[in-house]
């Protein structure tokens, strides 16, 4: 079993659609990242969460440290956001266990 | 201001080569992570580095090595390469030794053939 379990690991959803991504981890962790992969391979970091709940723009980024769960929602989805998206748990000071990918697809 | 930089961008080698990459991390971070990316293992941690120190290392073999240099930029070396290296090698670079918030590089597509 992966230390990070992300589901689902595909998700295929209509324009302005609500989106869940959900993120288990079995390990410690000192804090919780999600990733945005693009196709090519670039990544950016989208959220850093050691407690509660964060919000940048459409997106929504959560945490239960007691059931040791995070989820990542994106508000009225648009094409521009299909992309992989990744949770990565943050074992002390740099190391990251990731999880699999969701791989996302808005269709217009 | 200039992002992470990975060069180079592609790279060909064949069996038994070595192989090195470069990461140039964004001016005035001092901290450089390497990962690499297969599509059967997914995004895996190889080492870190900060203050011209590794802190912690993935579990690969010792044919992955690296180092930070005094300006901060690192290299990453592999050794008699085989099949299964070939991957996307990614670096990410953060200003102080705990990620708050990690930028990554483009990566280094190796093929290994």
């Amino acid at each position: 079993k992966n230390e990070v379990e992300q589901s689902p690991q595909n998700l295929t959803a209509q324009e302005g659609e609500f989106i869940t991504i959900n993120c288990s981890y079995s390990v410690g962790i000192s804090a919780l990242h999600w990733l945005q992969q693009h196709p090519g391979g670039g990544i950016v970091s989208l959220f850093m969460l050691s407690s509660g709940k964060k919000k940048h723009g459409r997106l929504i980024a959560t945490i239960n440290i007691q059931e040791k769960h995070s989820s990542l929602h994106i508000t009225a989805s648009h094409p521009r956001d299909s992309a992989v998206y990744i949770c990565a748990a943050r074992q002390g000071a740099q190391k990251l266990v990731f999880g699999q990918g969701t791989r996302l697809t808005i269709n217009p | 201001k200039a992002g992470v930089t990975q060069t180079p961008r592609y790279l060909i080698k064949t069996r038994g080569q070595q192989v090195t990459l470069s990461c140039s991390p964004i001016s005035g971070h001092r901290s450089v992570s390497w990962y690499q990316q297969t599509p059967g293992q997914g995004l895996q941690f190889l080492f870190e580095y900060f203050s011209e120190t590794q802190r912690n290392k993935g579990n690969f073999p010792g044919r992955f090595s690296g180092r930070q240099f005094s300006n901060s930029r690192s290299e990453m070396n592999v050794s008699t390469l085989e099949l299964g290296d070939s991957a996307l090698y990614l670096c990410a670079s953060s200003f102080d030794r705990v990620i708050t918030e990690a930028f990554f590089g483009q990566g280094t597509r190796l093929t290994v053939v």
